[in-house]
């Protein structure tokens, strides 16, 4: 059974920093490229980054470009998400996705980790 | 980027009913890259249509996915109790990969 189990959030203040990490099993991490969605409270859904499955391609939505580092480590069949310089707009949860194969977009989620970002 | 807009932002109706939700985009999304995902209160977005009119697995075929270039839609032909969720559909023929923001499904 797949499963993408997120980790690492929590409450912290603005212009802090925080380490997301999503332990992926049921499949072989290295041959998916994989994103991270957050979502807002009570908002919609917002696409955050994406890595290939090596690692040797990675893009960022313009709002995190600069502060937020996506990285993964297919040895321990895990993604991470460095987030510094927090800002109170951040706050939302932070979902771990895989890419399916093919065309077949984000076909499994985690259950979401929180960030809330807040003096 | 290309920006998704769904209508109606809420869709009041009763089960048994068909409900018709449209995607419409900003540019064209060229390969029919457009999906579709179910989120119940309190749950995780759920994958739903892909390509633009084919279902992932385990989806009733009571869901169905339509369209092309910038005009896409999604029917659920008679509405389950637990089809009332949220509704987003996203594009992902370019980077960014771009969601709607939203139609509500609520019990009328």
């Amino acid at each position: 059974e797949v499963q993408l189990v997120e980790s690492g959030g929590g409450l912290v203040q603005p212009g802090g920093s925080l380490r997301l990490s999503c332990a992926a099993s049921g499949f072989t991490l290295k041959t998916y490229w994989m994103h991270w969605v957050r979502q807002a409270p009570g908002k919609g859904l917002v696409w955050v980054s994406r890595i290939n499955d090596d690692g040797s391609s990675i893009t960022y939505a313009d709002s995190v470009k600069g502060r937020f580092t996506v990285s993964r480590d297919n040895a321990k069949n895990t993604l991470y998400l460095q987030m510094n310089s927090l800002r109170v707009e951040d706050t939302a949860v932070y979902y771990c996705v895989r890419d399916g194969v093919g065309s077949i977009p984000f076909d499994y989620w985690g259950q979401g980790t929180l960030v809330t970002v807040s003096s | 980027e290309i920006v998704l807009t769904q209508s109606p932002g809420t869709l009041s109706l009763s089960p048994g009913e068909r409900a018709t939700l449209s995607c419409r985009t900003s540019q064209s999304v060229t390969r029919n890259y457009l999906a579709w995902y179910q989120q119940r209160s309190g749950q995780t977005p759920r994958l739903l249509i892909y390509d633009a009119s084919s279902r992932a697995t385990g989806i009733p075929d009571r869901f169905s996915g339509s369209g092309s270039g910038t005009d896409f839609t999604l029917t659920i032909s008679r509405l389950e109790p637990e089809d009332f969720a949220v509704y987003y559909c996203q594009q992902y023929d370019d980077s960014p990969r771009t969601f709607g923001q939203g139609t509500k499904v609520e019990i009328k």
